[in-house]
């Protein structure tokens, strides 16, 4: 049973509009959100967290929203570029683990 | 910058065959990890390690296991491999033990097991 869940596995945006992609999780003992991006034949890339005594994070074009009492947290690219299109994982920490979601593949098109 | 390199881009084994993923990171990194990437899966930790000589199982260790007899290097063996064991490889590595959310990934390896 997956405990992080990125229920769509791909999204495409228009170049210019807002990208949201989202995340659920299911232990309340997560204390800690990151976001990763991967481009094909690279490594995943760290891109931004939020800690969860926080709701929101910002890092220039990109905000990261956390609603604990939904356990969903969701990342909001303004304005979407085509060098944004990547796969994104979404990530949570509970003491020493770092548990990874099935990634959402993002398609930012021209 | 932090370089994470992992020795084979692409590798084509045979069932049964003992197959060795060699990871060496650039930074003086403690903490070292070893993930597989598979469809509709994410990153599945296979096992991991604090310290030279250290090692922890992950969430699927069955079928590997870990060498880290130095800090700079951390290698996957698979000691027989399987066709179920076909994947993408993610060594990642992390500056402490409380800095395990910033990783560093490599470039990762595709193993085939034909």
């Amino acid at each position: 049973d997956q405990q992080v869940k990125q229920n769509s596995p791909s999204l495409s945006v228009q170049e210019g509009r807002i990208s949201i992609l989202n995340c659920d999780y299911t232990n309340s003992m997560f204390d800690y959100f990151l976001w990763y991006k991967k481009y094909p034949a690279e490594g995943p890339t760290f891109l931004i967290s939020i800690s969860s005594i926080k709701d929101k994070n910002e890092d220039g074009r990109f905000t990261v929203f956390l609603n604990k009492s939904a356990k969903h947290l969701s990342l909001h690219i303004v304005p979407s570029q085509p060098g944004d299109s990547a796969v994104y994982f979404c990530a949570a920490i509970s003491y020493d683990k770092v548990i990874f979601g099935p990634g959402t593949s993002l398609s930012v098109i021209p | 910058d932090v370089k994470v390199t992992q020795s084979s881009r692409y590798l084509v084994k045979r069932t049964g065959e003992k197959v060795f993923l060699e990871c060496v990171q650039d930074m003086d990194h403690e903490n070292m990890f070893w993930y597989r990437q598979d469809p509709g899966l994410g990153l599945r930790l296979i096992y991991f390690s604090y310290d030279v000589k250290m090692k922890e199982k992950g969430d699927i260790p069955e079928g590997y296991s870990v060498s880290r007899e130095k800090k700079e290097r951390f290698s996957l063996i698979l000691e027989s491999a399987s066709t179920n064991q076909t994947s993408m490889y993610l060594c990642a590595s992390s500056l402490r033990p409380e800095t395990k959310e910033k990783l560093f990934f490599g470039s990762g390896t595709q193993l085939s097991v034909l």
